[in-house]
């Protein structure tokens, strides 16, 4: 089945140290996202890709980055993890303006 | 930018009753409207979505109505089962294909 895979399911890192959470998709969708979602929250929107397109949220820590080295990988690299940073991160893709679909997420714990 | 208000859980319910889970939205236009179920350690899942006015989305037994007068797009299911517990969102999609979630109602349904 096709599917958006997040690899790992969970990820501990210790305060200060750089992580890089990975998302990879077999949908051949042209649109990625990345969001994170804290306990008992709604998923806030970090960045998408459209297409080579790399689009910020404005309000999204310059501690947050991104890469998409090809249509079917996309990476979160967080580079100094504080421990506000704990949260659920999920990779979606979508067709345009298409329904989304989610990854399980990986749940990232800092210690 | 879009904003949705999202009846507040948690919900309760004891299985086969009658399941209704609020959400009203403003957007600029017409946009699209998911909701969205998040299970225990997963990701979001598209449980429905509408696209137009008076459209009725619906899946699982869970039903949704686009209704352009009140900017409402309530779910609703007639009989709910155990296996429904789980967080809902709904979520208004504009043209930019972004979403804004609402903050999630968490179902419980109980034997």
């Amino acid at each position: 089945d096709a599917m958006v895979i997040q690899n790992p399911r969970y990820q501990v890192t210790q305060f200060g140290k750089p992580v890089t959470l990975s998302c990879s998709q077999t949908l051949n969708h042209n649109v990625m996202y990345w969001y994170q979602q804290k306990s008992s929250q709604a998923p806030k929107l970090l960045f998408h890709y459209y297409d080579k397109d790399f689009n910020n949220e404005a309000d999204t820590p310059d501690n947050f980055q991104s890469r998409r080295p090809n249509t079917s990988f996309c990476f979160l690299d967080i580079r100094s993890p504080g421990l506000g940073d704990a949260a659920m991160y999920l990779c979606a893709t979508s067709k345009g303006t298409q329904s989304q679909h989610f990854g399980d997420g990986t749940r990232l714990s800092i210690l | 930018g879009n904003s949705v208000t999202q009846m507040e859980g948690p919900v309760t319910l004891s299985e086969e009753a009658f399941l209704t889970i609020n959400c009203t939205y403003t957007a600029t236009g017409y946009p699209s409207l998911f909701w969205y179920v998040q299970y225990p350690g997963e990701g979001l899942q598209l449980l429905l979505k509408a696209t137009k006015a008076d459209d009725k989305g619906s899946n699982k037994g869970f039903e949704a109505t686009y209704r352009k007068e009140t900017t409402s797009f309530h779910l609703e299911k007639g009989s709910v089962q155990v296996s429904d517990s789980a967080v809902y969102f709904c979520a208004p999609g504009a043209g930019s294909y972004q979403l804004t979630f609402g903050k999630g109602t968490k179902l419980s349904v109980i034997p």
